[in-house]
């Protein structure tokens, strides 16, 4: 079946680390997406990639970092920067960056603070 | 980035009823999407609207493109037990820009009481 898969389902982080949250899309998708929701809120666009090796911040990036090598993965770190970074992380996928394809959603990931 | 002013906040409705939920934006709009999201999961997508005026059905959904391109409405009719969830409405502005973002509503929470 052709999706989005996150990993892990849960994640908890210490004081100081930093913690990785995986996303990988087998649509063969050009753009993948990385967002962050709090309760009650909508969805917030930390960083977007519109093709591999290419990624642009999006409105909350700091104490984030993203990489693009490869075309169906778009791993998302969350940095000792980050202070407050408890939420739940949402990765995304579109056919193409410069359109208005609908963006498909993976099941996310929620990170807590030990 | 701007975020849509979506309403009702929450809804607590009797199954079988209509359900009508909106979003605004005093910015033109040219794509239209409405998402539902269960607890825990990722969004889903459920509509998607590309011209002004376009009113689409999927089962008991049924959402509209406003004719001013600033707002889209979602009604549920004969809601059942399984429509409860969080509803979001999002948008691609009309932009020049090189990648096409989405704009998110804060959502609308749906209980559904039997």
């Amino acid at each position: 079946d052709g999706g989005i898969t996150q990993s892990p389902k849960y994640l908890f982080r210490k004081e100081g680390q930093n913690v990785t949250l995986s996303c990988e899309q087998n649509l063969n998708h050009d753009a993948m997406y990385w967002y962050r929701q709090d309760p009650g809120q909508g969805l917030r666009l930390i960083y977007y990639s519109q093709i591999v090796n290419d990624f642009q911040k999006g409105d909350i990036a700091e104490g984030y970092s993203v990489s693009r090598e490869k075309k169906e993965s778009f791993p998302l770190t969350v940095t000792s920067a980050q202070k407050n970074p408890t939420a739940f992380y949402l990765c995304a996928s579109s056919l193409f960056a410069r359109s208005n394809q609908p963006q498909h959603f993976g099941d996310g990931t929620r990170l807590s603070i030990l | 980035g701007q975020q849509l002013n979506q309403s009702p906040q929450s809804m607590f409705i009797q199954e079988g009823e209509d359900v009508s939920m909106n979003c605004t934006s005093s910015s033109i709009f040219n794509t239209w999407l409405w998402y539902k999201q269960d607890p825990g999961e990722g969004p889903v997508l459920l509509i998607a609207l590309y011209k002004a005026g376009e009113l689409t059905s999927n089962g008991r959904l049924t959402a509209q493109f406003g004719i001013t391109r600033k707002d889209s409405f979602l009604n549920i009719s004969a809601s059942i037990p399984s429509d409860v969830g969080i509803y979001f409405c999002a948008g691609h502005q009309l932009s020049s820009g090189s990648a096409r973002q989405l704009t998110f509503g804060s959502g609308t929470q749906l209980t559904v009481l039997p």
